[in-house]
Parts: C-alpha cells; structure tokens; sequence
C-alpha cells in the first residue's frame, strides 16, 4: 500500500516562528502536493513538484516555501508563522506519466494551530 | 474544472444502499468524474472515477448519465465507517494536476 506520512498530526506554534512540515511517501511517486484545508473553503493547492528539486506555485502560494531535495521528501516551510495560517495542512503524491489513473494519495493531515 | 454540486449531508441505514448524487452540467468532453471521501481527521482517500461509462470497484459504483451531466456514487452495503465526506471532483485526467475539493455531502450511517 502507498504509504505518505506527515511529521506531526497536531502543532501548536506562535506568530513569527518559522515552521518546517514534512512528508515523505514510499512509493517512488513523482508528484507530491502540499494543500491547506479550511472550514467553507475545501482544499486548496499551496505548492507541487513534478520532480526533485522543481516547485510550482498553487492558487496560496504566499507566505509558504517549499523543498524537495529527494524524491521521497517534500518540505512545507512557514518563514513566519501567522495566526491566518492556522489549518489543516494535507500532503499528497501521484504516479506520473500518460494514462496513469492520477489517483492522489493523502497523508493524514497536521493541523497547525499559529498562537 | 468544470463546477459540482452536491447535497450538504445524508443520512442513511447500515446495510442499506447509499446513493450520493452530484450535478456536473458543465462538464467537458475530456474531464473525468472522480470521487473522494474524507474520514473525519483523516486526509482524503480516491473512491472511484469514470469518463463516461459506469464504474464499479471494491468500494464503489459510480453511475454516470448518458449526457453525463451527473452521476451518483453508490456504496451499496453502507457501514459506521463509511460515515465521512464525500466529495465529486470533475477534472481533466492528467497526472499530476492539482485537486480542488468543494464543499462535499456528509453522509452519516446510522445503525
């Protein structure tokens, strides 16, 4: 089974740390997600990676940077935590390539309290 | 995407059948109807998706309109763990694309 876990399942933080969530996934997927999920407003997309060391925007980019160093391993990082960033965060990953089912494969969330 | 609409919540029996609907009448020629559900504090889990024929694997049937304007998910032997989020996405299917998850029917099984 795809196996993608995520650092923490609960963090409590306070306003203008810098936070660093991890997920890592074991099965060799190319594409790793990074999204937040908010009461009334679904899921939305942060940033993705295609591939190591490549990083694309998503519809919130700001605020948040990323790292992929490896392929297993993709980094959500907060610069400066802000209370508007208190969430659930969800990382996901996917096969790539031409007729691939394109099935996301969730991690179980961190939910993120900024004080 | 093209847009969804589904209802807010359900309620059905364990054991019986469950049947979420999901309106997509701007769907395009080339998106597919995927469906995910989310247990509560728990990240979003694929179900099943189509294009335009029906659909059924271990979990799931997904019926689709012949003018696949909508479509339905049906669990049929629901359980208590099937209590959970259940959200229709119509999307392109290129791997590696973003998903965009609206707001979902919540289905709660009742014993």
């Amino acid at each position: 089974d795809v196996k993608v876990t995520q650092s923490s399942r609960y963090l409590v933080k306070r306003t203008g740390e810098k936070v660093f969530l991890e997920c890592v996934q074991d099965m060799d997927h190319e594409n790793m997600f990074w999204y937040r999920q908010d009461p009334g407003l679904g899921l939305r997309l942060i940033y993705f990676s295609y591939d190591v060391k490549m990083k694309e925007k998503g519809d919130i980019p700001e605020g948040y940077s990323v790292s992929r160093e490896k392929k297993e391993r993709f980094s959500l990082i907060l610069e400066s935590a802000s209370t508007n960033q208190t969430s659930m965060y969800l990382c996901a990953s996917s096969l790539s390539g031409q007729g691939i089912r394109d099935e996301q494969f969730f991690g179980p969330g961190t939910r993120l309290t900024v004080l | 995407d093209a847009k969804t609409t589904q209802p807010p919540s359900m309620d059905c029996a364990e054991g019986r059948a469950a049947n979420l609907p999901c309106n997509h009448s701007t769907i395009s020629g080339n998106e597919y109807v995927y469906w995910y559900r989310q247990i509560h504090s728990q990240g979003p889990q694929y179900i099943i998706h189509g294009l335009k024929n029906n659909e059924t694997n271990e979990m799931a049937s997904l019926i689709i309109t012949e003018d696949r304007k909508s479509s339905t998910l049906i669990l049929p032997h629901a359980t208590l763990r099937d209590t959970a989020v259940y959200y229709c996405i119509v999307r392109v299917n290129n791997a590696g694309n973003m998903l965009t998850f609206g707001g979902g029917t919540r289905l709660m099984v009742k014993p």
